[in-house]
């Protein structure tokens, strides 16, 4: 199998400050993660493509400057949410590839 | 862009009866359609997946199908467990792992004992 983690799993913050989600592929080697965003009893929604060594590709209606990313080695993404404020609060799942998309256990982020 | 739709959103069945959840997709193109099941605070796990070569595949209790020219594919669960119990979410994508998923809105499963 391929095994991905993240971290931190749990994190609460102050509105205005930012966070930063890191996503690791433990066992193999990734060229493309995807960072997603899940509500409450909603679905996933596709935040981000992130490649190694180069931009990150944005959906639509994403900020790119609230939401960095940086794909700096072949096992490593990180997602930062700056400034963040309550409107910000969700699971944040990353999942990378190898034959098919594995994900994460997310990272639980609520802010006061 | 793709738009996957998902139903019903809420199944309860009896423990040992069947469960079918429904999508459908719009884009035409896609190609590779996976399920997954989500607990309640947990990641997705893969359940089962078919390519568009394919109009069905079965792993022990799970089955889908996939119909390419009405744009659907189902998941089909028999003898339901009360470990069943989850959320479900089917999804699109134009090639295997290497294109974004687009994910249907979900179904909450309920096996009820």
């Amino acid at each position: 199998g391929a095994v991905v983690s993240q971290h931190p799993s749990r994190v609460i913050c102050k509105s205005g400050t930012s966070v930063k989600i890191e996503c690791r592929s433990l066992d193999f080697q990734a060229t493309t993660m995807f960072w997603y965003r899940q509500f409450p009893k909603q679905s996933l929604m596709l935040m981000a493509t992130s490649n190694e060594g180069s931009k990150a590709t944005y959906e639509q209606g994403v900020e790119k400057d609230k939401f960095l990313i940086n794909h700096a080695s072949l096992t490593l993404s990180t997602l930062t949410v700056t400034s963040a404020h309550p409107e910000d609060s969700s699971f944040y799942i990353c999942s990378a590839i190898k034959g098919t998309q594995y994900f994460g256990p997310g990272t639980r982020l609520t802010v006061l | 862009g793709e738009n996957v739709e998902q139903h019903p959103s809420t199944l309860s069945v009896q423990e040992g009866d069947s469960a079918v959840i429904k999508c459908t997709y719009s884009d035409s193109a896609s190609n590779y359609f996976p399920w997954y099941k989500q607990e309640l605070g947990k990641r997705p796990q893969l359940i089962i997946d078919i390519r568009s070569n394919v109009g069905e595949k079965k792993d022990q209790r799970i089955a889908v199908t996939l119909n390419k020219t009405a744009k659907h594919f189902s998941l089909h669960i028999t003898e339901t467990q009360p470990e069943d119990s989850a959320v479900y979410f089917c999804a699109a994508s134009r090639a295997i792992g290497n294109e974004k998923l687009t994910f249907g809105t979900g179904t909450r499963l309920t096996i009820i004992p």
